[in-house]
This record gives C-alpha cells, sequence and structure tokens, in this order.
C-alpha cells in the first residue's frame, strides 16, 4: 500500500514564477492537508481539504497561494509570483477521515532564485 | 485556535539512557496527540500517538502519557539508540475537522 507521494521532490523556481506542488494521499483516504516547514522550523498548517472541498484555509497566505483537491487527480499547492521567503519544504498529509491518523509524505523542497 | 509548546528543544543524551520530551497544549478541547519523527531531508514519520481517553500508552521501548487535566503530554524513550538521533515533533488535534497543531520540535542527538 503506497504512502503518500508528492511530486516534485525538488523544485527550483526564480523569483516570479508559478510552483506546482502535487500530492496523491494514501489509497482510501479522501483528507488532505499541507504544512510548510522553513529551515531548522516546525510545522505550519496551511490548508485542509476533502475532496472538491477547502475545509480550512486558516494557514494560507491570503495571496498568491491556492489549493485544490479535485474529485479525480491529486491535491494541488498552487504558489504565484514566488519570492525568496516561500522557499521551504511543503510537505503533504492524508487521513482517512476527520479525526483519524495522519501520515506524512516526503515532502516537496521548493528553492527561489 | 490551539497551540503546544514543546521542551527542550535540544536533547543530548548517551546511548542506552532515556529520553523525555514534553508538550503543553491549550485546546481543552484536543482529544488526539501524535508524536513524529522526522530525520534529515525526510517526511514526519508517526511513531505513536494517544487519545484522551487513554492516560497511557506504550510501543516497544518509546512510551506516551496524557495528563488531561494539565493539558500535558510527554515521549518516553527507553534505551536510546544512535539511530534514534532525530527531530521528534509532538502535535495535538480536536474534535471535529481540525488539523494538527504541531509543536517546535525537539533534536534529540543519542551518543554512542
Amino acid at each position: 500500500n503506497a504512502g503518500v507521494m508528492q511530486n516534485p521532490r525538488h523544485l527550483v523556481r526564480r523569483r516570479g514564477q508559478e510552483a506546482r506542488l502535487r500530492c496523491s494521499p494514501m489509497k482510501g483516504h479522501s483528507h488532505v492537508y499541507w504544512y510548510r516547514q522553513l529551515p531548522e522550523e516546525g510545522l505550519k498548517f496551511m490548508v485542509y481539504l476533502q475532496k472538491e472541498n477547502i475545509i480550512d484555509e486558516s494557514g494560507m497566505p491570503k495571496e498568491r497561494f491556492s489549493a485544490e483537491f479535485p474529485k479525480e487527480g491529486p491535491s494541488i499547492l498552487r504558489i504565484q509570483q514566488v519570492v525568496r521567503g516561500d522557499s521551504a519544504a511543503y510537505f503533504c498529509a492524508s487521513s482517512k477521515e476527520s479525526g483519524n491518523t495522519i501520515y506524512f509524505g516526503e515532502g516537496s523542497w521548493l528553492t527561489v532564485v | 485556535g490551539e497551540n503546544v509548546e514543546q521542551h527542550p528543544s535540544t536533547l543530548s543524551v548517551q546511548e542506552g539512557d532515556s529520553a523525555v520530551i514534553k508538550c503543553t497544549y491549550s485546546d481543552s478541547a484536543s482529544n488526539y496527540f501524535p508524536w513524529y519523527k522526522q530525520e534529515l531531508g525526510k517526511g514526519p514519520q508517526l511513531i505513536i500517538d494517544i487519545r484522551s481517553n487513554v492516560g497511557e500508552k506504550k510501543d516497544q521501548r518509546i512510551a506516551v502519557t496524557l495528563n488531561k487535566t494539565a493539558k500535558h503530554f510527554s515521549l518516553h524513550i527507553t534505551e536510546t539508540q544512535p539511530e534514534d538521533s532525530a527531530v521528534y515533533f509532538c502535535a495535538a488535534s480536536g474534535t471535529g475537522r481540525r488539523a494538527l497543531t504541531f509543536g517546535s520540535g525537539t533534536r534529540l542527538q543519542v551518543q554512542p
């Protein structure tokens, strides 16, 4: 049973470009969470989605960031017009239901140059 | 919202000794408390979790205790080994549709 799959693992973008990070949850999981981790820091919640619905986006910056989890296909975290401060590891996690055990992927490392 | 504090930020022990990491949380409605281990360049890996209807849970060398009255929970690792060296995160979440709130992490170094 495959775990949470994230791609790309590493992404380099120039300032002003767009970054798209993908996440396929574990099989049978319909809840997806995105977290950001700055170097040497903890995990900060960004957004929580269920299929076709955003449940909680209280941790998402108001501008340039968006997330979706369509009925078919992976969840996408999109960062428009990236700036150097967006350089971080972005982790996706999934659970079967709300309140169930949450499993993390291996992360996508974004570097903005 | 929930706030989770974690101590210590760094912990160095000799191989074979025990390690204890403590966390406190603010939301009395929180009822799920997992612990994750993160190695360099990798994603957080769940190592143990506890729910609020249980006071203690063990899995081989790892145990977690929960004190709901005081709103704190702890991770205990016995007979530490060099491969236990990593960053450990505690987390908490409540009922309903809530994501996990993480502590700031503890860097554990086990000296051989």
